[in-house]
């Protein structure tokens, strides 16, 4: 049972544009949401998180959204850069877990230039 | 600052030959620590993880086991492996914290042939 889903396993974005990136979990436990990004050949490098008492976080360019209602999060990208090419994982915690995290397949984002 | 390392960062092995993938985390004591797989098509997977010295909890039945002989090492081992276990797998560490962030290394790619 995959708790952590990230049902598009692809996007290809112009860049420039906005590049919106989506997550929807099962766990209704889930109070704590994070982005990774991956590189190929490297370990993934903390993007931007939120917790469930937001519905919004806003880093630079990446802004994370949180429906709870719907218990889905969306991460936006704006505008997009050829350097944002890379595959971004969807991660989430529920309190007491120690902090473990799960994680989403994944979706590779393409920036074209 | 902290830095955690892994390796070796490539291996191919024989199914049926032992595995052991070893992590050390620098800069920082009493970390959690954490071995994640990538395999194909999936997300990342937790494997392991320790809250301390020789405290080990397994997620996920298989063949890998996982043992803490130092506070900052962490290795990940295998008496035969199978050719299932081909992946990415990645060492991870954090700290008590309210974040649940979680700091990766580089990866080792196994290949099991």
């Amino acid at each position: 049972d995959q708790q952590v889903k990230q049902n598009s396993p692809s996007l290809s974005v112009q860049e420039g544009r906005i590049s919106i990136l989506n997550c929807d979990y099962t766990n209704s436990m889930f109070d704590y949401f994070l982005w990774y990004k991956k590189y190929p050949a490297e370990g993934p490098t903390f993007l931007i998180s939120i917790s469930s008492i937001k519905d919004k976080n806003e880093d630079g360019r990446f802004t994370v959204f949180l429906n709870k209602s719907a218990k889905h999060l969306s991460l936006h990208i704006v505008p997009s850069q050829p350097g944002d090419s890379a595959v971004y994982f969807c991660a989430a915690s529920a309190p007491g877990s120690n902090y473990k995290l799960t994680f989403g397949k994944g979706t590779l984002l393409t920036v074209n230039p | 600052s902290q830095t955690i390392h892994q390796w070796p960062a490539t291996l191919v092995q024989p199914v049926g030959s032992p595995l052991s993938l070893e992590c050390t985390v620098e800069g920082t004591s009493n970390p959690n620590l954490y071995w994640y797989r990538q395999a194909a098509g999936r997300g990342l997977q937790l494997l392991f993880y320790s809250v301390g010295i020789g405290q080990i909890s397994s997620e996920v039945p298989q063949n890998l086991s996982a043992s803490r002989p130092q506070d900052r090492q962490f290795i990940l081992s295998s008496k035969k492996l199978l050719l299932s276990d081909s992946g990415f797998y990645l060492c991870a560490w954090n700290l008590d914290s309210n974040t649940g962030e979680l700091f990766f290394g580089e990866g080792s790619r196994l290949t099991v042939l």
